[in-house]
This record gives C-alpha cells, sequence and structure tokens, in this order.
C-alpha cells in the first residue's frame, strides 16, 4: 500500500493552463505538505496544512491554491501556468508539525510549454 | 537565505569505502534529518537527530550534530553501489513548523 501517493506523476501543459495535482496519504497523519524542486535539486517549501488548516504559505505566486477537504488529502491548483512553473513537485506528510519524520509522495513532474 | 548549505556537492567513491557528507544550517533547529532520494523518485527518510542529540546510528549510517558548529554529518560506513543518490539535510527550525531542505549532496559509489 502506497503510504503517500500522487496524481499525475507527470503533467505536461500549455502556458496560460489551469492544473491541479492530488495528493493523499493513508498513514493517518495530521500534517502535509508541498515541495518544489528545481532543475538544480533544490527543495523549497510551498505550503503546510496541520488538521486541514493553513499553517506554511510560503512566498509563492497566488496563482498557486492549496486545498485540503480533509486531513488526508491535499491538493495543490495552479492557475495560469508559467514557464517557471517546471518543476517538480512533492507532496508529504508528517504525525507532527515540524518535529517529526516526513514521508514523501513519488512526486509530479510538472512541465509548461 | 538558504538554511541548509551541504557540503561537498558531489562525491565519487568505490565500493566498500566510506562516504562523508556534511551540513551546516544557520538558526537554531529543533531536529535535523538526513534523507535519501534516488533519481526519478520521492525523499525516503533516513534518521532523525534532536537538537539535545550528539550522535546516532542507524544499521550503516552515522549522524553527528554540533549545535555549537551549527553543523552536522552523515557517514555511510562500507559504501554499495545501492547507496548512490542524492543526501539532503533537512532542519526543523524552532519556533516553526518550517523544514529547510539543505543543497544536497549527490553520492555516486563506483562497483
Amino acid at each position: 500500500d502506497t503510504a503517500v501517493s500522487q496524481t499525475p506523476k507527470y503533467l505536461v501543459t500549455q502556458m496560460g493552463n489551469d492544473k491541479s495535482i492530488k495528493c493523499e496519504q493513508n498513514l493517518g497523519h495530521d500534517t502535509m505538505y508541498w515541495y518544489k524542486q528545481d532543475s538544480k535539486k533544490f527543495l523549497k517549501i510551498m505550503f503546510s496544512y496541520n488538521n486541514k488548516e493553513l499553517i506554511i504559505n510560503e512566498t509563492v505566486p497566488n496563482r498557486f491554491s492549496p486545498k485540503s477537504p480533509d486531513k488526508a488529502h491535499l491538493n495543490l491548483h495552479i492557475n495560469s501556468l508559467e514557464l517557471g512553473d517546471s518543476a517538480v513537485y512533492f507532496c508529504a506528510s508528517s504525525q507532527v508539525a515540524s518535529a517529526d519524520t516526513q514521508y514523501f509522495g513519488p512526486g509530479t513532474r510538472l512541465t509548461v510549454l | 537565505s538558504q538554511q541548509g548549505e551541504e557540503d561537498p556537492q558531489a562525491l565519487s567513491i568505490q565500493e566498500g569505502e566510506n562516504a562523508t557528507m556534511n551540513c551546516s544550517y544557520k538558526t537554531s533547529i529543533n531536529n535535523l534529518q538526513w534523507y535519501r532520494q534516488n533519481s526519478g523518485r520521492g525523499l525516503v527518510h533516513l534518521i532523525l537527530i534532536r537538537s539535545n542529540e550528539r550522535e546516532k546510528h542507524s544499521g550503516r549510517l552515522r549522524v553527528t550534530l554540533d549545535t555549537s558548529k551549527k553543523s552536522s554529518s552523515l557517514l555511510i560506513t562500507a559504501s554499495r553501489a545501492a547507496d548512490t543518490a542524492s543526501y539532503f539535510c533537512a532542519t526543523a527550525l524552532s519556533g516553526t513548523y518550517k523544514y529547510i531542505f539543505g543543497t544536497g549532496t549527490r553520492l555516486k559509489v563506483l562497483a
């Protein structure tokens, strides 16, 4: 059973489109995260939710909007995609925010043409 | 500015040798963690060391933490080709919910 799953695994789209990435965890964790990994492998936190409440909101364009319908799901919606949004997006979860192991999903490789 | 800097950026060793990589950070932390990322995959947690701990072992891994120098090291003993991956340190900043990841060390173990 996959602990943290993301869909889709690959996403290729045109500039200006709107797209969503979904994440689900079956670990019973309270906290979920979205990270962006650029072409140089630098991993940067974007958002974090604890029990459906937003607790981290980094300096991210407001074209990016996270949504947590319940504590097992954290989706990422991106409006008006730009070339610079091309990256690998990772979802992660942990039992406790900032004091615990994070479990990562396999990533979604987004390519904006 | 970036919290975690890792050194070296890349490391190439022969199978059976030990690999050491270092991580430096800038502010107070709750804990520091090391993760491994195989090419095209997500990150896998290796070990967590809390700010009041100095050393931790897990199998062939040994992690040290020096909070006075704001640095940590990861030692992989008797390396194997399967250890080839990128290794990242992540610091949980005191008083926040944030994890900051380092720049990573790309380790290549030659068979």
